[in-house]
Order: structure tokens, then sequence, then C-alpha cells
């Protein structure tokens, strides 16, 4: 079974410009979450899709970030535009729906914004 | 405010030897606790996960703790292998908030031969 996957793997923008990150999740899952984290800290939690709905968009920073699951499928993170605090690494994970069921988390990519 | 506090937020031991790692939340209401293992350049990869009514658990090397009424958790790493470094994450889901997980700054460790 293939695991989260997500592209691209790295980014380098400059402020100002827009980025989009793209995140397939594991066939099946109905949840999918996106998840960031900044130099130093903590992950954090961004949003959480079930199907092509947003359950919870609690953890979006501003109006730049917009996440969209079309079909309930793939999910993309669109970033517009970029600012030098976005820079991080964006994580990715999926899950069967219930209480305690794992997250798998993809490889995250890592978004530079110079 | 949820929170997840972890210590030490690094480490260095020998190949070979134990180590504990600790994580004290305050996220409510609980639902479950789960230790995550990052390797670098990958995402987090689950080593235990935990419900309230569990006080321990183990997966090969490893072995979690919780005490849910003191609101901590340990995660012990016996016989450490150069494989074990990693950053280690404790992470607590709050009930009825859409398994939203909360994730605490993670223990870096480093196995030295």
């Amino acid at each position: 079974e293939a695991g989260v996957t997500q592209f691209p793997s790295h980014s380098v923008i400059e402020k100002g410009q827009t980025v989009t990150l793209r995140c397939d999740p594991i066939s099946g899952h109905d949840n999918l979450y996106w998840y960031r984290r900044v130099m130093g800290k903590e992950i954090k939690f961004l949003l959480h899709f079930v199907k092509e709905s947003k359950q919870d968009e609690s953890g979006m920073p501003n109006n730049r970030f917009l996440a969209e699951r079309t079909g309930g499928t793939y999910s993309t993170l669109k970033v517009q535009p970029a600012e030098l605090e976005d820079s991080g690494v964006y994580f990715c994970a999926s899950s069967h729906t219930g209480v305690g069921y794992e997250q798998f988390f993809g490889p995250g990519t890592r978004l530079t914004v110079l | 405010k949820n929170q997840v506090e972890q210590s030490p937020q690094s480490l260095i031991i020998l190949e070979g030897k134990n180590c504990t790692l600790q994580c004290n939340y305050t996220v409510s209401p609980f639902s479950n606790l789960r230790w995550y293992k990052q390797d670098t350049g990958r995402g987090p990869v689950s080593l235990t996960i935990m419900t309230f009514s569990e006080n321990t658990k183990s997966n090969g090397r490893y072995t979690a703790t919780l005490d849910a009424d003191t609101k901590q958790s340990s995660l012990h790493i016996t016989a450490s292998q150069l494989s074990d470094s990693a950053s280690y994450i404790c992470v607590v889901s709050a009930a009825a908030a859409g398994n939203k997980l909360t994730f605490g700054g993670g223990t870096r460790v480093l196995v030295k031969p």
C-alpha cells in the first residue's frame, strides 16, 4: 500500500510569489490533515478535510493560505502571496474515520521564502 | 490552552544504553496520547498510541507509559541502536476535536557508537 505522498519535496520562492503544495493521501482515507512546522517550533495543525469538506480550518494562519480537496482525493495548499514567516515544513497526513485511527504522515514539503 | 511539553530537548546516548523521554500535557478533554518517531527528512511515524485506560504499551524496544492523573507520559528506549537516532514527538489528541493533534516540540536523540 502506497503511503502519503507530497509534492514538491522542497520549494524555494521569493517573497510575494505563489506556491502550491500537493498531498496525495492513502487511498480510501477520508480524513486529510495539513500541518506545519516552522523553524524551532513544534508541528502545528492547519486544517482537516473529511472527504472534500473542510471539517476544521482553525489552524490556518491567515487568508493567504487556501486549501482545497476537490473530489475528496488529493489536496492542495496554496500560499499567495508568500511571506518570509511562511517558511517551514508542511506535512500532510491521512487517516480512516474514527477516534484513535492512526494518522499516516507524508514526508513533508520544505518551503523556503526568501 | 492545549499544550504538550517534552524533556529533554535533546540527548546523546551510547549504543546499547537505555534512555527515557518525558512528556507532560494539558490537553483536555483527553482522547489519546501517541509517540512518534521522526527521522531527518521524513514525516513522523507512529510508535505507540494509548487511551485513557492504558498505562503502558510496548512496540519492540520502545515502551510508553501514561499516567492520566498527573498527565504525564514517558517513552523508554531499551538497548539503543544507531537507527534510533531521530526526533521523538509526544502528541495528544483531544476528544471531540475531530482527532486534531497537539504536538510537543520533540526530543532529539543521538545514539553514538
